[in-house]
């Protein structure tokens, strides 16, 4: 059975904290996504990686940054936590030719 | 640019009762359509996709959609609602197979007994 894990399914950290995301899929998929999610504005898109050691900027990229070491394993980082970072955060992962899989999400709240 | 509209934040429907979803998009290239639903503290399932084969796609649980390029539309129907249907679904684009995906609103859908 495919899967894509993230490390955390509920976070609580405060305010200027640095926080990690975890993802890791097993899939051997090139491609990694790291979304948002909040209600009534659907999914949003943060970065992607298309490679190892590559990441491209999606459309709310500001706060973020990510780490993509390894071909299975993409973190989120957010250098200095603020409250309205609190959302779900949601990884996925595609290969060339497959429609995306995702992981169960991590609820972040920012106090 | 992609983009994805969903018509409808939240529907309700009767026990029984078809399901209509609406999903309108822009693309500046023929586009790969998906329809995920998420149920609460879940991640998002695949319902089904387009990817320019037929423009009629079956999915899981009975649902169905069908490719309108003319109305630019992607519309998510189930004949008949169940109670282990009430979820939140996200109609998405993408302009290949693997690639990002942009992501409607969401609409919320009640399943009432």
């Amino acid at each position: 059975d495919v899967k894509v894990t993230q490390s955390s399914r509920y976070l609580v950290k405060r305010t200027g904290e640095k926080v990690f995301l975890e993802c890791v899929q097993d899939m051997d998929h090139e491609n990694m996504f790291w979304y948002r999610q909040d209600p009534g504005l659907g999914l949003r898109l943060i970065y992607f990686s298309y490679d190892v050691k590559m990441k491209e900027k999606g459309d709310i990229p500001e706060g973020y940054s990510v780490s993509r070491e390894k071909k299975e394993r993409f973190s989120l980082i957010l250098e200095s936590a603020s409250t309205n970072q609190t959302s779900m955060y949601l990884c996925a992962s595609t290969g060339w030719n497959t429609e995306a899989f995702f992981g169960q999400g991590t609820r972040l709240t920012v106090v | 640019a992609q983009s994805v509209t969903q018509l409808g934040s939240h529907v309700s429907v009767s026990e029984g009762a078809l399901v209509l979803l609406r999903c309108n998009y822009s693309s500046s290239v023929p586009p790969y359509l998906f329809w995920y639903v998420q149920y609460p503290n879940q991640g998002l399932q695949l319902l089904l996709k387009y990817t320019s084969a037929a423009t009629l796609v079956k999915g899981i649980n009975g649902f169905e959609a069908e490719f309108k390029k003319s109305e630019t539309s992607f519309h998510l129907t189930k004949p008949s609602a169940h109670m282990s249907d009430a979820a939140e679904y996200f109609c998405a684009v993408s302009d290949y197979k693997g690639g990002k995906l942009i992501f409607g609103q969401g609409t919320e859908l009640s399943v009432k007994p």
